[in-house]
């Protein structure tokens, strides 16, 4: 099975601008949760959908937003970009996101933000 | 707010045992503990994870405290590709059926020849 796949690897934006991000889940997978991920925070949540339902956000303002599709891949978008946003972004996906189950992750976006 | 503590950093002889140890006090009795470990800038890779027996796979074991309040992670033969930061966490669950990890700092794991 194909691993999580995130694109792009890398991204360069100026503050302001508005970006999205995309992750293809494994094969039959139907969770998808995102992370951020910098230096001084280490990793945090930001959203988890299931079945293209959010089911919880974390505490991030509304600028971060994401959605999923019926094929159970999703999308994240940054509006607004302010530089404290340049993080790695990590998508994660599981069968059913339940608690005796293991989370994959993607290799994440660098997202750089000048 | 994290649900763990591990020490920043840990160093190990090419070969030997790696014990990397995580206190969990708080721990709820239905949260699983994980452990996740990074290679620089890559998505962290799942090692193992346990409710309250001892645990092992082809990669690691999982010991875990009878009183849930500590585990130990063992990497049996450690290589230099085991050089990570390795995360200690603790799979909490929230309202409805979302079960989200709570990421600590991790511990820096340098192996040496």
């Amino acid at each position: 099975k194909a691993g999580v796949t995130q694109t792009p690897r890398y991204l360069i934006k100026t503050r302001g601008q508005q970006v999205t991000l995309s992750c293809s889940p494994i094969s039959g997978h139907r969770s998808v949760s995102w992370y951020q991920q910098t230096p001084g925070q280490g990793l945090q949540f930001l959203f988890e959908y299931f079945s293209e339902t959010q089911r919880n956000k974390g505490n991030f303002p509304g600028r971060f937003s994401g959605r999923q599709f019926s094929n159970s891949r999703s999308e994240m978008n940054v509006s607004t970009l302010e530089l404290g946003d340049s993080a790695l972004y990590l998508c994660a996906s599981s069968t059913e996101g339940s608690l005796n189950e293991k989370l994959f992750f993607g290799s994440g976006t660098q997202l750089s933000v000048l | 707010d994290a649900k763990t503590t591990q020490p920043p950093s840990m160093d190990c002889a090419e070969g030997r045992a790696a014990n990397l140890p995580c206190n969990h006090s708080t721990i709820s009795g239905n949260e699983y503990v994980y452990w996740y470990r990074q290679i620089h800038s890559q998505g962290p890779q799942y090692i193992i994870h346990g409710l309250k027996n001892n645990e092992t796979n082809e990669m690691a074991s999982l010991i875990i405290t009878e009183d849930r309040k500590s585990s130990t992670l063992i990497l049996p033969h450690a290589t230099l590709r085991d050089t990570a930061v390795y995360y200690c966490i603790v799979r909490v669950a929230f309202e409805d059926s979302n079960y989200q990890l709570i990421w600590g700092a991790g511990t820096k794991l340098i192996i040496k020849p």
